[in-house]
């Protein structure tokens, strides 16, 4: 079975804070890609990454930065000094071959308080 | 450049009355997905197609959902008839890619829909 765990519902942080956003997902498949996906209270959802699972390299991007390892099953987004418009509902998904479905996670919270 | 286009953003409506969600994806895109979001139920895919023809439908909940991609650049989600647990956001979202689904979507700003 395909599932992707987000065990943080809510964090709330204050403005300069490092937050990390964990993520846990299971398949069978050998051939998988990861993402992470970012929801301002807007609403629209915005791509923010994408990891296939042959790539293990963790990956910066600005204050951004991702830590993938395939021997936990896990794939944590880091967020450096945030920043108020960091507010938002992160999502972490999923998709293989096997389904050929993108398999959303419930979601963190995350608040970033001035 | 647009990004995909949803109408309408709100819409209230009484249940038993017909919904129609539209999608206008971004231009060159070949996949086109169909999403709703609820609080109980997170994110789930309802539909998606691939060259305008529907891949995987089985995440449509029931006989009253019906989607149709009449030709690349437009999409139809259609309610009928409309009750009260149809309550959610729509997302459309596309893609370019071949047949398989490899998850970078940019996605609509969503379709509220409330059934009273």
């Amino acid at each position: 079975a395909q599932k992707v765990t987000q065990a943080q519902t809510e964090i709330s942080v204050v403005e300069k804070e490092d937050v990390t956003l964990d993520c846990v997902y299971e398949t069978r498949d050998t051939t998988y890609y990861l993402f992470w996906y970012k929801q301002p209270p807007s609403g629209e959802l915005v791509f923010l990454i994408r990891r296939n699972s042959f790539d293990e390299q963790n990956e910066i991007s600005g204050r951004y930065s991702w830590n993938f390892q395939k021997s936990t099953s896990s794939f944590n987004f880091t967020i450096t000094a945030s920043q108020v418009v960091d507010s938002a509902v992160y999502f972490c998904a999923l998709v293989t071959g096997a389904t050929n479905k993108l398999i959303f996670g419930t979601g963190t919270l995350l608040a970033v308080q001035p | 450049d647009a990004g995909v286009i949803q109408s309408p953003r709100h819409e209230v409506t009484e249940m038993g009355q017909e919904v129609t969600l539209r999608c206008k994806p971004i231009s060159g895109h070949n996949s086109l997905f169909w999403y709703r979001q609820t609080m109980m139920r997170g994110l789930e895919l309802l539909i998606y197609f691939n060259n305008n023809v529907p891949i995987d439908d089985s995440g449509m909940p029931e006989d009253r959902f019906s989607a149709k991609m009449p030709n690349a650049s437009f999409s139809t989600l259609k309610i009928q008839p409309s009750e009260p647990r149809d309550s959610a956001v729509y997302f459309c979202a596309s893609s370019f890619g071949a047949k398989s689904n490899t998850g970078e979507l940019f996605f609509g700003e969503g379709s509220r829909l409330t059934v009273l």
